[in-house]
């Protein structure tokens, strides 16, 4: 069955560092998001994107985070200058039509 | 704004005791109403989408049922391979991203 691919799936990074999120999306898939989950607490929505651009965001997704297709199977998600609040699951996801996604295993970001 | 409430937090149960779990919602014109399951330190697997009141899902053990005012999954003589935080999530007309609820997490004991 087709995966969603995320890489590290452990990264420590000290505060104020950039750190790049990995994700390789399924091949057909057009829509792609990111996800966080922080420690406890409920998956929450980032960012989506579709058709090479942003086509929803969060109030979480401010000017510390970014997102880019580099190429035709990855996508990324830079965090500028990281937080301690940072520190949180991050989960990639992608869709053919906007329903139904398929999330990656994710990314556990640690900043100290 | 658009709001999941899962009931109960935490529920825990015998090998073969049927129960159910509750999601209720508020959203602005509901496009998709989607359960997943979540394992620890794993992202969420998707189990099924429901769109219009009245609807019915099943897979195995497990079956899903929505209202206009919330959702249930039913579990049916679970066995702890069962065992999960089982996540509700909305879809608002027009939006892309989902709105999830804290979830609810299972323990099956043999």
């Amino acid at each position: 069955e087709p995966e969603v691919t995320q890489t590290p799936s452990h990264q420590v990074t000290q505060m104020g560092q950039e750190v790049i999120l990995r994700c390789v999306p399924i091949s057909n898939h057009l829509y792609f998001y990111w996800y966080r989950q922080i420690l406890g607490q409920k998956v929450e929505f980032l960012v989506s994107f579709y058709n090479n651009e942003i086509s929803e965001k969060s109030e979480i997704f401010d000017d510390q985070f970014s997102v880019e297709r580099p190429d035709g199977s990855n996508f990324t998600l830079k965090i500028r200058s990281t937080k301690l609040e940072d520190s949180a699951m991050y989960f990639c996801a992608s869709s053919f039509d906007n329903y139904g996604y398929t999330f990656g295993s994710g990314t556990r970001l640690t900043v100290v | 704004e658009d709001q999941v409430t899962q009931s109960p937090e935490a529920l825990r149960l015998q090998e073969g005791e049927s129960s159910s779990l509750n999601c209720s919602y508020t959203v602005s014109g509901l496009r998709g109403l989607f359960w997943y399951r979540q394992d620890p330190g794993k992202g969420p697997e998707f189990l099924f989408t429901l769109y219009s009141a009245g609807e019915e899902k099943e897979k195995e053990r497990l079956k899903a049922t929505l209202t206009k005012k919330e959702s249930f999954l039913h579990i049916t003589a679970p066995k702890p391979e069962d065992s999960a935080t089982y996540l509700c999530a909305v879809q608002g007309r027009g939006a892309d991203g989902l709105t999830f609820g804290k979830g609810t997490h299972l323990i099956i004991q043999p």
